[in-house]
């Protein structure tokens, strides 16, 4: 199993400002994934984040607006740039546990961001 | 291509009733089946799995689920319902032979376990 960590947990920012949210793995993961969950609905998959290379975006999502950093086997950030009200949501970071029949999908607890 | 169905929004049940939370999915291989669940102001909790073997998997919290291929159904089953049961739940599928480690998820379903 993997323990994964988000900071923060919840935020509250103005219009037009930037919030970097930091996703922590308690072991070296190869895939990260970063999700948005609009209130009451499923998830969307921003990006995919592997260790070594640039990330891969889902479409819809840029990485001006989305920024992620992947810089070991432990750690990530996604950034979420000049935001908007629009940009409220609960951000999840994710990772996969490979192995044979060992292979899971771990989620954080969610940074919930409400932008005013 | 992958996909999967939660047929209903909400499910409402009685404590001490049994309960069952609907799932189907769509791949073009072989899939690999999750259930998580997920409680108000939280992250996605893993609660179950099928990758292969018996169609019958038991996971956390005392929930289990059947995968039936013929329907291509995997239903989520608890005996008897706990008010703590009450949350989001949300099926996943990810077809093995795609090669990808992006699963899809259901839109999820509201579980309310009345007292």
């Amino acid at each position: 199993s993997a323990v994964i960590s988000q900071k923060p947990s919840r935020d509250i920012c103005q219009r037009g400002t930037s919030l970097t949210i930091q996703c922590q793995v308690d072991s070296q993961v190869t895939m990260m994934f970063w999700y948005r969950q609009q209130p009451g609905q499923s998830l969307t998959l921003i990006a995919t984040a592997n260790q070594g290379s640039e990330a891969t975006y889902e479409s819809g999502f840029v990485i001006d607006k989305f920024p992620i950093s992947r810089p070991n086997l432990t750690f990530s950030t996604l950034t979420v740039s000049n935001m908007s009200p629009e940009d409220s949501s609960i951000y999840l970071c994710s990772s996969w546990v490979t192995g044979g029949r060992t292979d899971t999908q771990y989620f954080g607890p969610g940074t919930r961001l409400t932008v005013l | 291509a992958q996909s999967v169905a939660q047929p209903e929004d909400q499910v409402n049940v009685a404590e001490g009733n049994p309960l069952t939370v609907k799932c189907t999915y769509s791949v073009s291989g072989n899939p690999y089946l999750f259930w998580y669940v997920q409680y108000p102001n939280r992250g996605l909790q893993f609660l179950l799995k099928y990758i292969t073997g018996d169609n019958l998997v038991k996971g956390s919290y005392g929930f289990e689920a059947e995968f039936n291929k013929s329907q291509t159904s995997f239903h989520l089953k608890k005996p008897s319902a706990l008010v703590s049961d009450s949350a989001l739940y949300f099926c996943a599928v990810r077809d093995v032979s795609g090669g990808s480690y992006i699963p899809t998820f259901g839109r999820g379903t509201s579980l309310i376990v009345h007292p």
